[in-house]
Formats: C-alpha cells, sequence, structure tokens
C-alpha cells in the first residue's frame, strides 16, 4: 500500500517551453501533497503544499506564477513549470500525505531544460 | 544554526555490521520522527515513523527519539549492501505541519 506515481520519470525540454509533472497517489487519497526540489546530493526543498479543492501554498521565494500547482482530485496533483529556463533544471519530487500524517514520496522527475 | 543537523557522511561499514546514524534538533516543539531511505535517482522511501520519545523496531531497524537531548537514531542491524543508500531523518511539530528534513547521510556496506 501507500504508492505514489509520478510522471513522467525523466523529461528534456527546450528553454522557454513549458512542462507539466503529473503526481498520484495509487491505492489511498490525499487531502494534501508536497511538491519538493533536490539539487545532486543534496537535502529535499519544500517547494509547495497542494490541498485538494484549493489554491497551493507555497514556500518562501518559490515564484507561484512560474510553479503552476493544481491538485484537482484526491489523487492527483501536477506542477508546471511555465516558461523553463535551465537553471529549471533539477529533479522534482512529490509526496502525499497518508492517513496518519505520514508522507509518501513518488520515485521523482528528472527535468533538463537545454 | 540549522533546525536538523546530519552528517553527511559518507559512511562506510563492512557487510554484517551494525550501523548507527543520528540527527540533532534546535526546535523543542518537534513530536513527529522519521527516517527515510533513498537510493540514487529515485524518491525517499519510509522507513520509520514515530511519536515523542522511545524506541520503534522494524525488523533489522530500530529507531530512538531522545526528546530531552533533541537526538534520534537510526540503528541498521545485520547491515546488508542493499542498504547501501543515502538516509534522511524528517520531523515535525505537529501531524499536519510542514516536515523539516536533514541533509541525508550517505552510507555504503562494503561485501
Amino acid at each position: 500500500g501507500a504508492v505514489v506515481s509520478q510522471h513522467p520519470s525523466r523529461v528534456i525540454c527546450k528553454s522557454g517551453t513549458s512542462v507539466k509533472i503529473e503526481c498520484r497517489s495509487l491505492d489511498f487519497q490525499a487531502t494534501t501533497m508536497f511538491w519538493y526540489r533536490q539539487f545532486p546530493k543534496k537535502s529535499l526543498m519544500l517547494m509547495a503544499t497542494s490541498n485538494e479543492g484549493s489554491k497551493a501554498t507555497y514556500e518562501q521565494g518559490v515564484e507561484k506564477d512560474k510553479f503552476l500547482i493544481n491538485h484537482a482530485s484526491l489523487t492527483l496533483s501536477t506542477l508546471t513549470v511555465t516558461s523553463a529556463h535551465p537553471e529549471d533544471s533539477s529533479f522534482y519530487i512529490c509526496s502525499a500525505q497518508g492517513p496518519t500524517y505520514e508522507q509518501y514520496f513518488g520515485p521523482g522527475t528528472r527535468l533538463t531544460v537545454t | 544554526q540549522k533546525e536538523v543537523e546530519q552528517d553527511p557522511g559518507p559512511l562506510s561499514v563492512p557487510e554484517g555490521a551494525i550501523v548507527s546514524l543520528n540527527c540533532t534538533y534546535s526546535n523543542s516543539a518537534f513530536q513527529y520522527f522519521m527516517w527515510y531511505r533513498q537510493y540514487s535517482r529515485k524518491g525517499p522511501e519510509l522507513l520509520m515513523y514515530t511519536y515523542s520519545s522511545g524506541n520503534k523496531e522494524d525488523g533489522r531497524f530500530t529507531a530512538q527519539v531522545d526528546k530531552s537531548s533533541k537526538y534520534i537514531s537510526l540503528f541498521i542491524r545485520d547491515s546488508q549492501p542493499s542498504d547501501s543508500a543515502t538516509y534522511l531523518c524528517a520531523m515535525s511539530a505537529s501531524s499536519a505541519s510542514k516536515i523539516i528534513f536533514g541533509s541525508g547521510t550517505r552510507l555504503s556496506i562494503r561485501p
């Protein structure tokens, strides 16, 4: 149980284009999902908290217009990186909050912007 | 001072050894403590989830929390090469609060 999937696992895009990453909780409902960014050999940096049916809460320094988050259902949250630039290249990981508030992580999406 | 401090390692031990991984923290409000294992280029996997002080055991893994010292530990018994990964400690003040992660300790188990 408690499986979270992400799609795509890897994506390469050109500078200026937008990329959408999906996060799904496969066997449980998650009213809250989280989006993290992780740089090589560094820990997870929380970008935003996504609540089903309401606007996401962004961490300080994270541009909400650049990183669009939509949590349209209890099993799906999406992160769209708009007008991507090479500095947006990173490993993006989502997590879904389980019934006893623990977080289960997806496998991550490696974004490379050329 | 960071809220959560974790030695980045790398830590290398022979197969079969007992591994001790530790984190210290500064926020006395933290009540929930977690350990995650992350293999290279994968998402973190929840290993242990504990509330308040005490010990919790699950197979070869034991988590300890000492709130008086603001110190948490993860012990791995009979370590295996497959345990080689980065281990992240994490904690939060309440069940619905933001989780604060340590920077992770890279562990290598030598066959």
